[in-house]
């Protein structure tokens, strides 16, 4: 069985501070995805890994994937409050055709404060 | 240009009713899913569909039944509905060979 853990599940940043957010998972699987989800919203697509060394920047985010490690981290720069959201990575799964079929970790919520 | 909707997006049962959730999509998908998400977790897979007429099992389809007659619809139904079907529940497609998924706006669905 597939399984995902996030590390941290709960983050408290002040604005302007850096951290990291890991996701190890189980398998083999070269494909991993983050997602971010505001409260009581839809899911929105942040990266998508497709190969081991994979890195995806977008403004203070930045997400990379280490095949070998089974391990994905989302690095947080000098945080702002719009940041805030709980944020979820997820992996394929091994061995499917069907891409889509995700494991989801069980969420960070970050919460970012002045 | 409007993605994936779901409906209803509120919805409460009694237990032992059924009903069905609604998905759409124009972006002519093939693969569409739907999933569950329980208070402070991650996302659960019920169903999954690859095309019209093609549907399969996800990680906890007990409960439920989907159907795919056309590309762009994906219904949900639970029969004899649970207080553990107390959820909400998304729907998404995506495009071959991305993995990439577009969700929908949720449903959220309880169970007294």
């Amino acid at each position: 069985e597939l399984k995902v853990e996030q590390n941290p599940l709960f983050l408290s940043m002040q604005e302007g501070k850096n951290y990291t957010i890991y996701c190890n998972y189980s398998t083999t699987s070269d494909r991993l995805y983050w997602y971010r989800q505001d409260p009581g919203k839809s899911l929105e697509s942040l990266f998508v890994l497709l190969s081991n060394g994979a890195v995806k920047q977008e403004g203070r985010l930045m997400a990379s994937l280490d095949t070998k490690a089974r391990l994905s981290t989302l690095h947080i720069t000098a945080a702002v409050h719009d940041l805030s959201a709980t944020y979820f990575c997820a992996v394929d799964d091994v061995g499917g055709t069907s891409y889509g079929k995700l494991t989801f970790g069980q969420g960070t919520i970050l919460t970012v404060h002045p | 240009n409007a993605g994936v909707t779901q409906t209803p997006k509120f919805r409460i049962l009694k237990i032992g009713q059924s009903m069905t959730l609604q998905c759409a999509q124009d972006m002519n998908h093939n693969y569409m899913y739907w999933y569950r998400q329980d208070p402070g977790m991650g996302l659960k897979l019920i169903y999954y569909s690859v095309g019209a007429g093609i549907t399969d099992k996800g990680e906890v389809p007990n409960g439920y039944n989907v159907s795919r007659s056309t590309t762009e619809d994906f219904p949900l139904r639970l029969e004899l509905a649970a207080p553990s079907q107390t959820s909400v529940y998304f729907c998404a497609s995506n495009a071959v060979f991305t993995g990439e998924l577009f969700f929908g706006e949720g449903s959220r669905l309880t169970v007294l």
